[in-house]
């Protein structure tokens, strides 16, 4: 079975720019949720979608946004970069509590 | 006050040793509770779920206490291959799916 999956692994980005993430979850798993995780803290929670609906937002600025398609799978959207967004962009599928990660789109803003 | 606390470490141990993780959270309407590993320039990935019973998993055996909120992690007889971040994770279920992490206690398995 495969696991979740995140597209593009890497990706570099000029301060200024927007970038789309995705991510596809783990077949029969319909919740999705988006985290930042910069180097030496912990991921940092930004959103979680179930049945296209968001359920929960952390503290991100408006900059951020996601959506989640019929299949289940999401994308995130960040706008005008700064050089603080630069991170590992992980996404989780959930089934009941328990969560699952993507290997993460590690952006780097310039 | 962070919501979920670890002590960073690193942990530095022999293999065949006997190491324990602690972690506390702040919020008492938490509802589950987890484990997870991450590897360097990894995903994190699910060790174990922590209930206030106790549970082991092989050479692993965490530790819920509701009342202090207060988590712990036990690994016992250390492989090289434990050598990894461990995160204390906490899920926030009036939020939806919320999970909040813990900034991770590092472990060193040396031969």
């Amino acid at each position: 079975d495969a696991g979740v999956t995140q597209s593009p692994t890497h990706l570099i980005k000029t301060r200024g720019q927007q970038v789309t993430l995705r991510c596809s979850p783990i077949s029969g798993h319909k919740s999705v949720s988006w985290y930042q995780q910069v180097l030496g803290q912990g991921p940092q929670f930004i959103f979680q979608y179930y049945e296209k609906e968001e359920r929960g937002r952390g503290n991100f600025p408006d900059r951020f946004s996601a959506r989640q398609f019929p299949n289940y799978s999401s994308e995130l959207n960040v706008n005008a970069l700064l050089l603080g967004d630069s991170a590992l962009y992980l996404c989780a599928s959930s089934s009941g509590d328990q969560a699952f990660f993507g290997q993460g789109t590690r952006l780097t803003v310039v | 006050r962070k919501e979920v606390e670890q002590d960073p470490g690193p942990f530095n141990v022999p293999e065949g040793a006997t190491v324990a993780f602690n972690c506390t959270y702040s919020n008492s309407a938490s509802q589950s509770f987890f484990w997870y590993r991450q590897d360097c320039r990894k995903e994190p990935k699910l060790l174990m779920s922590v209930y206030s019973s106790g549970n082991e998993d092989g050479r692993f055996t965490a530790q819920l206490n509701r009342a202090s909120q207060y988590i712990s992690l036990l690994i016992r007889d250390s492989k090289l291959s434990d050598s990894a971040t461990y995160l204390c994770v906490v899920n926030e279920l009036e939020y939806g799916n919320k999970l909040v992490f813990g900034a991770g206690t590092i472990l060193r398995v040396k031969s």
